[in-house]
């Protein structure tokens, strides 16, 4: 049993560059989330799904898009990559209450 | 919205108690959340509490739950070195997502 899996792990961007990280959840469930963590700033929520088929912004939406098309699948874009957005990426399922969260994306855009 | 806080930084030698505290703002907070992230990992959870709960515990973890000042408390028993971790609080109002404090880092001296 996988519960979520992220991939790449790690990634080096140029600026401008764009990239799609992928995370798959084999627990059926029906929430998923994308979230990144910065040092001394905690984790703040990019975007979020509540079942196949829907997305929705976070606190830190910018720049980033999300997919569901797939229930066990929750996909986040970068189209233009920006220094800024240099992070650790974390992403979680929830069948509706505690969260199961993959082991990251670590992201440097230089 | 829901705004969680934590203190930076706690140690304490191996042997000794450790208490985390977290502060939160939204009084609708349903459950609240404890997790643990090791180096290089992702968050674990370790325990959670019901608002209507006082406190809770589970082996060498209590937790206390102060509604009236929405404090939360995260109390391990004979830390070790293997609980040097960062700890984070997270509250949930059902409304979008879980809202993180920004980590607790405990270091353990042996």
């Amino acid at each position: 049993n996988a519960g979520v899996t992220q991939t790449p792990k790690f990634r080096v961007l140029k600026t401008g560059q764009s990239m799609t990280l992928l995370c798959a959840q084999d627990m059926n469930h029906e929430y998923m989330y994308w979230y990144r963590q910065d040092p001394g700033m905690g984790l703040r929520l990019i975007h979020y799904s509540v079942g196949e088929g829907t997305t929705a912004k976070g606190e830190v939406p910018d720049g980033y898009n999300v997919s569901r098309l797939k229930k066990q699948n929750f996909l986040l874009g970068l189209e233009s990559a920006a220094p800024s957005q240099t992070s650790v990426y974390f992403c979680a399922s929830s069948p509706g209450g505690g969260y199961t969260f993959g082991s990251g994306t670590r992201l440097t855009v230089v | 919205g829901e705004d969680v806080e934590q203190s930076l930084f706690l140690s304490v030698r191996e042997g000794d108690s450790s208490v985390i505290n977290c502060t939160y703002t939204d009084s609708s907070s349903t459950y609240l959340y404890w997790y643990k992230q090791e180096p290089g990992a992702g968050l674990q959870l370790l325990t959670y509490i019901f608002s209507n709960m006082d406190m809770k515990q589970d082996q060498r973890l209590t937790v206390l739950l102060n509604k009236k000042d929405k404090h939360l408390s995260l109390r391990i028993a004979d830390t070790q070195t293997g609980d040097s971790a960062i700890y984070f609080c997270a509250a949930y109002t059902g409304r979008r997502a879980l809202t993180f404090g920004s980590g607790t880092r405990l270091q353990v001296q042996p």
